[in-house]
């Protein structure tokens, strides 16, 4: 079955390290997106990509960067962490129906802590 | 920018009771899409509502779409512990967009009491 799988799922890092978090889609999606969920916050917008060589800012996108080399895969990284952070991080990804919105299917999300 | 808006933050029920959660757009939306999120797990995609004034039903789950597409509401009628979670609604982040970039509402967290 097709699906979309986060790496890792947990982890805890120190301030200012390099930080990368996989996400693989199996799906053959060209829109691939990552948000941050935070408690009162709900779920904000890193980095969406439209497809392989294509990356966009979201609505948070300071301190991150993603690249697209492939249909399958948009890793995030964190150059250098910061406590702010710390976060659960979701990938999704969606197909264009026409001219709607898509559904997104999410990972699992990964849980980082910055300390 | 636009913006989706919704309510309540919270709402706890006691089982068997009627819920409704609400989501308002600055602007007019395309769509519309609803998820569940349970607790310690991921946003599920529930639907999507494409047309003006449109309702539709999941078992006990009622969506509508407002006459002006800048509202939406999900309602569920006899709560059961298994619909513990918390619901978003999401809108496409750009007027026009078809390219799934979708802003979301800050969810409501149903609590069920047994």
């Amino acid at each position: 079955d097709a699906e979309i799988t986060q790496s890792p799922r947990h982890k805890i890092t120190e301030t200012g390290r390099q930080v990368t978090l996989a996400c693989h889609q199996t799906w053959n999606h060209n829109n691939m997106f990552w948000y941050r969920q935070d408690l009162g916050h709900g779920l904000r917008l890193i980095h969406y990509s439209y497809g392989v060589h294509d990356t966009n800012k979201g609505e948070v996108s300071d301190g991150y960067s993603v690249s697209r080399s492939n249909t399958e895969d948009l890793p995030l990284t964190l150059e250098s962490a910061a406590s702010s952070q710390t976060s659960v991080y979701f990938c999704a990804s969606s197909r264009s129906q026409g001219a709607y919105t898509g559904e997104l299917f999410f990972g699992e999300g990964s849980r980082l802590t910055v300390l | 920018g636009q913006q989706v808006m919704q309510i309540p933050q919270y709402q706890h029920v006691q089982e068997g009771e009627d819920f409704t959660t609400y989501c308002n757009s600055s602007t007019t939306l395309s769509n519309i899409q609803w998820y569940k999120q349970r607790p310690g797990g991921h946003p599920v995609f529930l639907i999507q509502l494409v047309k003006s004034g449109e309702v539709k039903k999941q078992k006990r789950l009622t969506f509508q779409f407002g006459e002006a597409k800048k509202n939406s509401s999900l309602h569920i009628t006899a709560t059961q512990t298994t619909d513990v979670g918390t619901y978003f609604c999401a809108g496409p982040l750009d007027r026009g967009s078809t390219l799934g970039r979708l802003y979301f509402g800050r969810g409501t967290q149903l609590t069920v009491w047994p």
